[in-house]
């Protein structure tokens, strides 16, 4: 039973570099979202998926990207890396919009 | 999120009781929840309560919901070792979106 699957749990990258950070959940989930943790400033939202084909933004959604061709899957894009998107990343899914949560392990991105 | 606040650092010995408390802006919540996060884990939700309800227990957990104020704690009896993590509060609006509080630190000291 693997619930909400995240890699890398851990990257490097340098400034100007593009990479994605992989998410994929197994319990038929519709709602899918991505978030960013950051010290002292708890989980913020970056986009969010209501089903295989919409998404939409959240609180902080610049520099990112992302897409649901499937209900499985939710990759976040960083199309050019800065530093300040350092921070670690959790993905979680839900049974609708009003379902308990459920949440990756995170990935810790660092920016050099 | 500026909108749901919560203290920073808290310390209890073992076998006290823990009170973690938050505050929430947006009366529109339809649920309210408490999460734990462990050093390198992610997010496990330990209880949740819907906006319309003023209490909840579950074993050694007890929600309180007081909507007038919007405050909500958590307590925590019987603290042992292994409940030493970081406690978030959030809240979920009509549109499924989760909004965080920073977190509170509880170390929980022999």
């Amino acid at each position: 039973n693997a619930g909400v699957t995240q890699t890398p749990k851990f990257q490097v990258l340098k400034t100007g570099q593009s990479m994605t950070l992989q998410c994929a959940q197994d319990m038929n989930h519709e709602y899918m979202s991505w978030y960013r943790q950051d010290p002292g400033m708890g989980l913020r939202l970056i986009h969010y998926s209501v089903g295989a084909g919409i998404t939409d933004q959240g609180e902080v959604p610049n520099g990112y990207n992302v897409s649901r061709s499937t209900t499985e899957d939710f990759p976040l894009r960083l199309l050019s890396a800065a530093p300040s998107q350092t921070s670690v990343y959790f993905c979680a899914s839900s049974y609708g919009q009003l379902g308990e949560a459920f949440f990756g392990q995170g990935t810790r991105l660092t920016v050099v | 999120g500026e909108d749901v606040e919560q203290s920073l650092f808290l310390s209890v010995r073992e076998g006290d009781s823990s009170v973690i408390n938050c505050t929430y802006t947006d009366s529109s919540s339809t649920y309210l929840y408490w999460y734990k996060q462990e050093p390198g884990a992610g997010l496990q939700l330990l209880t949740y309560i819907f906006s319309n309800m003023d209490m909840k227990q579950d074993q050694r957990l007890t929600v309180l919901l007081n909507k007038k104020d919007k405050h909500l704690s958590l307590r925590i009896a019987d603290t042992q070792t292994g409940d030493s993590a970081i406690y978030f509060c959030a809240r979920k609006d009509s549109w499924g979106k989760l909004q965080f509080g920073a977190g509170t630190q509880v170390v929980v000291t022999p």
